[in-house]
């Protein structure tokens, strides 16, 4: 079993919908949890980062975070077609020690 | 700030041959990291640095791999000798220890043939 599980998707949504991405992880040593955004033949950009368990809101985007469950959400409102990307959740285990472990990605396409 | 800079982009090479892949991390970032990415494994860490010394590299596949880093602003993956299977996108990543914010090249596409 993969310490970081995600969904591949892939996952279309009209243009205006909310979106929601999801990840569960297995390891309790995991402390910090960030979202990352790939474009096409592009690297990934960090989106959102969190350390603690409920909410965090950047503009249209809000990240989720259930320690307890092990859960975690990337909440996209009024999607735009320049969200369509590969999202990726990360999980590491505290700051001073930057291994991040990965899921898979969701390949998310918002159709105008 | 130019960012992560990864050269080549693109690479194609015959199996068996050596392959260097070439980082520069952000001025001012003393952890760099190496990551590879294929569609049935996604983004796993290969070696990551802490101040130019290796921390960790149980990612790293097999012997064929090695990873250096000579100073604060260089770093190379060489694959020697290199095989199909090792095509991949190869990311190099750099963070200012503490921080947790780590920062991606655009990558270089390898593939052996």
């Amino acid at each position: 079993q993969k310490e970081v599980e995600q969904d591949p998707g892939p996952l279309s949504v009209p243009e205006g919908a909310i979106v929601s991405l999801n990840c569960t992880y297995s390891n309790s040593a995991f402390q910090y949890f960030m979202w990352y955004r790939q474009y096409s033949r592009k690297g990934p950009e960090l989106l959102m980062y969190t350390y603690s368990s409920g909410n965090k809101e950047d503009g249209r985007f809000t990240a989720q975070v259930d320690k307890s469950s092990k859960y975690i959400s990337l909440f996209i409102r009024d999607s735009q077609p320049s969200d369509s990307a590969t999202y990726l959740c990360a999980c590491g285990s505290n700051f001073g020690n930057e291994k991040l472990t990965f899921g898979t990605g969701t390949r998310l396409t918002i159709i105008p | 700030d130019a960012g992560v800079i990864q050269s080549p982009r693109h690479e194609v090479t015959e199996m068996g041959q050596e392959v260097t892949l070439r980082c520069k991390p952000i001025s001012g970032h003393n952890s760099l990291f190496w990551y590879r990415q294929t569609m049935m494994r996604g983004l796993e860490l290969l070696i990551y640095f802490n101040n130019n010394v290796p921390i960790d590299d149980s990612g790293m596949p097999e012997d064929r791999f090695s990873a250096k880093m000579p100073n604060a602003s260089f770093s190379t993956l060489k694959i020697q000798p290199s095989e199909p299977r090792d095509s991949a996108v190869y990311f190099c990543a750099s963070s200012l220890r503490g921080k947790g914010l780590v920062t991606f090249g655009s990558g270089t596409r390898l593939t052996v043939v």
